[in-house]
């Protein structure tokens, strides 16, 4: 079974600041998705990735395979990026579909 | 517009009644899933369906009951046999299926159900 680790679990940051969001997983997976979930509770996929970088506007997510690490940064950082940013790790069972194993997620605040 | 809905947004419920839980998705998507959020904890699986007519019990499905009659829907039923059913639960959608397929999650708005 894989575990997920997110860290910090609460965060808050002044309007503008540069935000770092950490995962680490103990097993080998296909894929880490990291997942925004607004107050409203419906969950929105930011990105999913296997290896590198990838970047969305003011978001960037990186991944290293060999450390079995990702973080998430958000650049320039709004009030609007106030969320849980929940990440997860698929993995292909032995029936052949992919299970996801979710973190407790990293609940960030921004003050203006 | 194509998504996932869920309904209805809040539910309550007394102890000892079953009560089902609506996922409609319009994206064509073949593998439907229920997941169930508490405070503190990761999502958990509880059933998921790869196709029409069929569905695999995921970490957590005691207590709880599913079908998949046609593509697009997948209730759940939370029945009197779940010891603490008041939670958070998301359904979620993705397309493919099969070995070395994994694909992006689409998820629904959620639904909080309350036992009195």
């Amino acid at each position: 079974k894989n575990e997920v680790e997110q860290s910090p679990q609460n965060l808050t940051a002044q309007e503008g600041e540069f935000i770092t969001i950490n995962c680490s997983y103990s097993v080998g997976i296909s894929a880490l998705h990291w997942l925004q979930q607004h107050p409203g509770g419906g969950i929105v996929s930011l990105f999913m990735l296997s290896s590198g970088k990838k970047k969305h506007g003011r978001l960037i997510a990186t991944i290293n395979i060999q450390e079995k690490h990702s973080s998430l940064h958000i650049t320039a950082s709004h009030p609007r990026d106030s969320a849980v940013y929940i990440c997860a790790v698929s993995f292909i069972s032995n029936f052949g579909n992919e299970k996801l194993t979710f973190g407790t997620g990293t609940r960030l605040t921004i003050i203006p | 517009d194509g998504g996932i809905t869920q309904s209805p947004k809040y539910l309550f419920r007394k102890e000892g009644q079953n009560v089902t839980l609506s996922c409609e998705q319009n994206l064509n998507h073949d593998a439907m899933y229920w997941y169930r959020q508490d405070p503190g904890q990761g999502l958990r699986l509880i059933y998921y369906s790869q196709i029409v007519n069929d569905f695999q019990k995921g970490d957590i499905a005691e207590g709880y009951s599913v079908s998949r009659e046609k593509k697009e829907s997948f209730p759940l039923t939370v029945t009197s046999a779940q010891k603490n059913p008041t939670a958070f639960y998301l359904c979620a959608s993705s397309d493919g299926q099969g070995v070395n397929s994994y694909n992006e999650q689409f998820f629904g708005p959620g639904t909080r159900l309350t036992v009195l």
